[in-house]
């Protein structure tokens, strides 16, 4: 399977746990994004990567949380002392810019990894 | 982006063409119209954009109205596979951040 994937699907902890996600991005895609999603909602957008380079950060994502992707392939996500609101689907994708020409930024997403706290 | 207003909810007829419109009274002149849907439990599915041109591909079809306000989506024959939630999405393509609505929740009925 070529797609991104995630790691867990499914995470459940007690509040005030720390809890990290991992995205395998599509290979030769440069860029990654984390959004989350709660129920009944789209996907809101957290942050963005190109390369290992984080581009931009949403007023969602709070000190508690913090992304990287220290080589420029998969990423980490990690909450820090989790809070029950924090329960939700955190989702990732993955595209490929090209230099030069027109970026059509189509998003490629994995399956999720669903939080629940406790 | 531009803000997008959708239905929340369609019923359609399996085999039927599934019609769903998106406003974007505000779209701006670099601004594309993105489709995408996410089937329960899953991530969301690129489906299909444009800009001006009414664009088609092996999953639908995209008719944009001349003065680009609004748009609609076409599946043309949908199946209980189509089932799902689908977000019209207002961006400039250089632009990385997709800001999702609630989307509409299409039933497609046996």
């Amino acid at each position: 399977d070529t797609g991104v994937s995630q790691d867990p699907r499914h995470k459940i902890t007690k509040r005030g746990q720390n809890v990290t996600f991992r995205c395998d991005p599509i290979s030769e895609h440069n860029r990654l994004y984390w959004y989350r999603q709660t129920l009944g909602q789209g996907p809101e957008f957290l942050t963005y990567f190109q390369n290992e380079a984080q581009l931009e950060k949403s007023r969602l994502l709070s000190d508690r949380f913090s992304a990287e992707r220290p080589k420029g392939s998969f990423s980490t996500l990690e909450i820090q002392r989790t809070e029950q609101g924090d329960s939700a689907m955190y989702l990732c994708a993955s595209s490929w810019r090209l230099a030069g020409a027109h970026p059509l930024n189509e998003q490629f997403f994995g399956p999720g990894t669903r939080l629940t706290v406790l | 982006d531009a803000k997008t207003t959708q239905p929340p909810s369609m019923d359609c007829a399996e085999g039927r063409a599934a019609n769903l419109p998106c406003n974007h009274s505000t779209i701006s002149g670099n601004e594309y119209v993105y489709w995408y849907r996410q089937i329960h439990s899953q991530g969301p599915q690129y489906i299909i954009h444009g800009l001006k041109n009414n664009e088609t591909n092996e999953m639908a079809s995209l008719i944009i109205t001349e003065d680009r306000k609004s748009s609609t989506l076409i599946l043309p024959h949908a199946t209980l596979r189509d089932t799902a939630v689908y977000y019209c999405i207002v961006k400039s393509g250089g632009y990385q951040k997709v800001t999702f609505g609630i989307g509409t929740k299409l039933q497609v009925i046996p």
